[in-house]
């Protein structure tokens, strides 16, 4: 499967514990992108990465949220202490060093209890 | 900022018909981009128009670029059950700012 790769499709959390998000870019493509998805709603952008620098996280929330991507393996999206409101679908896109053309993976909803 | 509004929120139309749907944006925009997502999955790129004015097909589908480069349009002709989902534009200036800015979705729902 060439696609982009998110794991896990499906995570709870409790309140207060750390979830990780994993995102395998497409064969060839060196950006990432991470954007997050409430209920009836557009997706909302949240970082921009290339490998091992992070180009624009304007949209990412000043605390708790992080995001890497590493030169060896996926990107990860961190979120330390969650709360109910982080319960949401995480989508993570690629696309290739000469366009911005957004590849997305199948996200991964993440729900706080 | 950004912003981007879509019209309308919602569609119930029967199988045969015809589907429009715009975006419009409070600024430009050097790319338009048309995406479909269905329940569970992550967005599907429809069309991609990267010059004001132009006017792209894909099948069923045709999207246009407006000239005011704040504004797009996509048509669905002869729409058909597998057309239901949720219909995305996003707007995109390239470079250091390469992420998308989406509008919050028409859902479609066809009739047979």
């Amino acid at each position: 499967n060439a696609g982009v790769m998110q794991n896990p499709r499906h995570l709870v959390r409790r309140r207060g514990q750390e979830a990780r998000l994993r995102c395998s870019p497409m064969k060839g493509h060196s950006h990432v992108y991470w954007y997050r998805q409430l209920p009836e709603e557009g997706l909302k952008f949240m970082v921009y990465l290339q490998k091992e620098n992070i180009i624009d996280e304007s949209g990412m929330p000043k605390e708790r949220f992080s995001a890497e991507f590493p030169k060896e393996g996926p990107s990860i999206l961190r979120i330390q202490q969650v709360v109910r409101g982080d319960s949401a679908a995480y989508f993570c896109a690629s696309s290739h060093y000469r366009d911005s053309l957004h590849t997305f993976g199948s996200g991964t909803r993440l729900t706080v209890v | 900022g950004q912003q981007l509004n879509q019209s309308p929120q919602s569609m119930f139309i029967q199988e045969g018909e015809d589907v429009s749907m715009n975006c419009t944006s409070s600024s430009i925009f050097n790319t338009w981009l048309w995406y479909k997502q269905e329940p569970g999955e992550g967005p599907v790129l429809l069309i991609a128009l990267y010059k004001a004015g132009e006017l792209t097909s894909n099948g069923r589908l045709t999207a246009q670029f407006g000239i005011t480069r704040k504004d797009s349009f996509l048509n669905i002709s002869a729409s058909i059950p597998s057309d239901v989902g949720i219909y995305f534009c996003a707007g995109q200036n390239g470079g250091s700012q390469g992420n998308l800015i989406f509008g919050k979705g028409t859902k479609l729902s066809v009739k047979p």
